[in-house]
């Protein structure tokens, strides 16, 4: 099947620093990719959709100017979590589908500790 | 309201029997897709199998299988001859529309422990 690549596993950041997650789609072009995010014991909620070559779609109660969203290429989606808190400590995934797939295939996933 | 609903928060089975996970879906559109992931403690999620609203057979892969019963709205995933490494977390999961827009919908999940 298709490989999801995403970059840190883990990270562990000071209160008030950036964090940027990468995901990349390694042997397909991905128009598409997805951005959940899930805290402990809780299932996987959508944050964002990111469209390559033009805005990510934020889900209701997702604070774009704090969760951004860039898609410059095919195979590339990143998320920068800006002046991380506590409080967004979290499991963060991406997932990428090719077009005419019947499956979304996810990355590894990225946990997030702020400190 | 809930799209997804997965009733059992958790299940314990015998090693090499077979289990079943319940999930129960609420959509409008006729074109959907049922998905069922596995998320092992490494959290990564891997996926198992897939229903489209469409398919007139019951997915199956492998050890997995699909009991789709659209009138009922219900897509649970059967487990046979169950093993230690089957032990983890399940979604089910509903994507709406036709497929080409992986926005998927995630159940609560369901904890599955195999004994030996």
């Amino acid at each position: 099947g298709a490989v999801v690549s995403q970059h840190p596993s883990w990270v562990i950041c000071k209160s008030g620093t950036s964090v940027k997650i990468e995901c990349r789609s390694l042997d397909f072009q991905a128009t598409t990719m997805f951005w959940y995010r899930q805290f402990p014991k809780q299932s996987l909620m959508l944050m964002a959709t990111s469209n390559e070559g033009s805005k990510a779609t934020y889900e209701q109660g997702v604070e774009k100017d704090k969760f951004l969203i860039n898609h410059a290429s095919l195979t590339l989606s990143t998320l920068t979590v800006t002046s991380a808190h506590p409080e967004d400590s979290s499991f963060y995934i991406c997932s990428a589908s090719e077009m005419k797939n019947t499956e979304a295939f996810f990355g590894q996933g990225t946990r997030l500790t702020v400190v | 309201a809930q799209k997804i609903t997965q009733t059992q928060p958790g299940m314990f089975v015998q090693e090499k029997e077979a289990v079943t996970l319940d999930c129960t879906y609420d959509t409008s559109d006729q074109s959907y897709g049922l998905f069922w992931y596995k998320q092992p403690s490494s959290g990564e999620m891997i996926f198992l199998i897939y229903q489209g609203s469409y398919d007139e057979q019951n997915a199956t892969e492998g050890r997995y299988s699909l009991n789709f019963q659209k009138a009922r709205k219900s897509a649970n995933l059967v487990i046979s001859a169950s093993q230690l490494g089957d032990s983890a977390m399940y979604f089910c999961a509903m994507r709406e529309g036709e497929w080409g827009a992986q926005k998927l919908v995630f159940g609560q999940g369901t904890r599955l422990t195999i004994n030996p």
